[in-house]
């Protein structure tokens, strides 16, 4: 059973920057996964930052950005602000219909 | 704009059934495919179904094969998931995804199994 790995918290400091990764319990991640990353807050609904792997949704800052490094999925978010703190979901396309997400990484920003 | 609206959880016993629905509005609903999408309470996402635009591929998750169906009606541009045999760990918010290129949420309606 393939299972998709994400840190399950990550701290940054105001300002800072992070990258969360996205990664599989076997194999490695490529663009062929259309790796997707979402924000969550309490609450809310999940909100989609970058889609595609580095395709940033309408709306989003330019300072959260997608990639793939070494066989993961990456997401960086440079100058963290407050209100990123959240949890952060990624996605992969597994073929076949069939999408498996991340357990989730909670962002803390102190 | 793309808008998705969940309706229909609500609690229901275990064993029983439930179904929800999702009004979509925005974009031409029948040429994408469509996706259910469950949290349970303090857990992470999980992907439950897909099914394809003009309705005639599924997929499901392991945990609810068997039980759940989802289907869609896209003179109504409606997509539903009936759940049959439901069991306390189906306990989550059900949100509705648009999945082709930048995933679209709807807000999620709570189902809770319990008697």
């Amino acid at each position: 059973q393939t299972v998709v790995t994400q840190e399950p918290s990550f701290s940054v400091s105001p300002g800072g920057t992070v990258t969360l990764t996205c990664g599989l319990s076997s194999g490695s991640v490529s663009t062929g996964h259309s790796p997707g990353w979402y924000q969550q807050t309490p609450g809310q609904a999940p909100r989609t930052l970058i889609y595609n792997t580095n395709t940033r949704s309408s709306g989003i800052p330019d300072r959260f950005s997608g990639s793939i490094l070494g066989n993961k999925a990456a997401l960086t978010i440079t100058g963290a602000q407050a209100d990123d703190e959240s949890d952060y979901y990624c996605v992969l396309y597994m073929g076949s219909g069939i999408w498996l997400f991340g357990g989730g990484t909670k962002l803390t920003v102190l | 704009e793309v808008q998705l609206l969940e309706s229909g959880g609500g609690l229901v016993q275990p064993g029983g059934s439930l179904r929800l629905s999702c009004a979509a509005s925005g974009f031409t609903f029948s040429s994408y495919a469509m996706n259910w999408v469950r949290q349970a309470p303090g857990r992470g996402l999980e992907w439950v179904s897909r099914l394809s635009g003009s309705g005639g591929t599924t997929t499901y998750a392991d945990s609810v094969k068997g039980r759940f169906t989802i289907s869609r009606d896209n003179s109504k541009n409606t997509l539903y998931l009936q759940m049959d045999s439901l069991r306390a760990e189906d306990t989550a918010v059900y949100y509705c995804a648009k999945s082709e290129g930048r995933w679209v949420w709807g807000q999620g309606t709570l189902v809770t199994v319990s008697s």
